[in-house]
């Protein structure tokens, strides 16, 4: 069974950094492109960004472009989500999503605030 | 980047009923369309890859269809679990871009 377990949830202030992690299972992780996909509340669905399975290609949204990194170590089967200069309109739900996004995890929440 | 227009934006329908949804995209996308279900408080789930492939284990009153720039997502029967919003992806270029959602309300 395909699972993304994401952590790394918490509340920072405006101007920090702060990383995710999506640890994976049930499947070859070291096949899959993986993405990064974020929900403000009571908003909809952002994607930010995707790393090809072996790091060779990464692509963001404007809206995180220079602030942002993903990564991946495929013998931890881990993603990985680098925020800095956080802003109050990065607070959402962060969620990992597998491939062309048919598994996704359960996503932890990012708060921004002073 | 390709701008998706997912329409309606909120519809109200009872158990039973065939509804549509719609999503226009921007500019040709292939057939690289998603679409997604979400309950309150739970992530998204795919319903439908690449315009008309069904997901496993998602119920085949579920259907996707379209091409060029216009998809769309129909539900011929509806049950009480299909309550939910709706959203539609495009994979075909970078960024990757969501429709707005429709809300699924029982009337």
């Amino acid at each position: 069974e395909v699972q993304l377990v994401e952590s790394g949830e918490g509340l920072v202030q405006p101007g920090s950094s702060m990383k995710l992690s999506c640890v994976a299972s049930g499947f070859t992780f070291s096949n899959y492109g993986m993405n990064w996909i974020r929900q403000a509340p009571k908003k909809g669905l952002e994607w930010i960004a995707l790393i090809y399975y072996d790091s060779s290609s990464k692509y963001y949204a404007d809206s995180v472009k220079g602030r942002f990194t993903i990564s991946r170590d495929n013998s931890k089967n881990t993603l990985y989500l680098e925020m800095n200069s956080l802003r109050s309109e990065d607070t959402a739900m962060y969620y990992c999503a597998k491939g062309t996004t048919g598994y996704w995890g359960q996503g932890v929440m990012v708060t921004v605030s002073s | 980047d390709i701008q998706m227009t997912q329409s309606p934006s909120f519809l109200s329908a009872s158990v039973g009923d065939r509804v549509t949804i719609n999503c226009k995209a921007s500019q040709n996308i292939n057939k690289y369309l998603n679409w997604y279900q979400q309950k309150l408080g739970e992530a998204p789930k795919r319903l439908i890859y690449n315009t008309n492939n069904l997901q496993t284990g998602i119920p085949s009153r579920f259907s996707g269809s379209g091409s060029g720039t216009d998809y769309t997502l129909t539900i011929s029967s509806l049950q009480p679990e299909d309550f939910a919003t709706y959203f539609c992806l495009q994979h075909n270029s970078f960024p990757y871009t969501f429709g707005a959602g429709t809300k699924l309300e029982l009337k």
